[in-house]
């Protein structure tokens, strides 16, 4: 089955507690990226990678790392969580690039307290 | 930049009535992609429609129906005779073409809620 996961679904951590955040496609995708979904702000964008290597901020970067070390995995780093990461994330995954179809993952509930 | 503007943050209807959810956005590019993208309750998001910049027919798949209007920059969503299973967060989205980033840019939602 054509799928995007996401591990873990949900993560109640701590501030300064590195994390990593996994994400892997079945697809064969080029395009993978990262929102995060907060209320009133709709999803915004914090990476993306428009294949192996590649990576390129999005809108929201900050306290974040990604890395593309291979095609179908694409996990979201954050060194050390503060409070405002609190989020529900989304990884993504697209066939050429952001001009097509996105499939999304289920999304990571995370909670830093 | 680019930007996409979802001024209606809710809306509520009554089972089988019309309503429109609008989406307006600003881009330089000539060549751009507009989306749209369900999130049910169950917290999913699903691809409903993708829309390039120089095809501005109207589309209709079923009930749902999609209108595309350059001239004012704004590519609305018609969902005829709304049932409840309709209740969703809605998401425009717009991204470019040959520009010099390749991100991908979502309005803030339309929370829409179907009442029986």
């Amino acid at each position: 089955e054509a799928q995007v996961t996401q591990n873990p679904r949900y993560l109640i951590t701590v501030t300064g507690k590195k994390l990593t955040v996994t994400c892997s496609q079945n697809m064969n995708h080029e395009y993978m990226s990262w929102y995060r979904q907060d209320p009133g702000l709709g999803l915004r964008q914090i990476y993306y990678s428009m294949n192996v290597e590649v990576t390129d901020k999005g809108d929201v970067p900050e306290g974040y790392k990604v890395s593309r070390k291979e095609k179908r995995n694409f996990p979201l780093i954050l060194e050390s969580p503060s409070p405002n990461q609190t989020s529900l994330y989304f990884c993504a995954s697209s066939f050429g690039g952001p001009s097509y179809e996105q499939y999304f993952g289920p999304g990571t509930r995370l909670t830093v307290t | 930049a680019q930007k996409v503007t979802q001024a209606q943050t809710e809306i509520s209807v009554v089972e089988k009535e019309d309503v429109t959810l609008d989406c307006v956005y600003e881009t330089r590019d000539t060549t751009y992609y507009l989306f749209w993208y369900k999130q049910p309750p169950s917290g999913e998001l699903v691809f409903l429609i993708r829309r390039n910049s120089f095809d501005e027919q109207n589309e209709i798949s079923g009930r749902y129906s999609w209108n595309f209007q350059k001239s004012t920059s704004s590519f609305n969503f018609t969902i005829t005779a709304s049932q409840v299973v309709d209740s969703a967060v809605y998401f425009c989205a717009l991204t470019g073409y040959g520009g010099a980033t390749n991100k991908l840019i979502f309005g803030t939602g339309t929370l829409l809620a179907v009442q029986p």
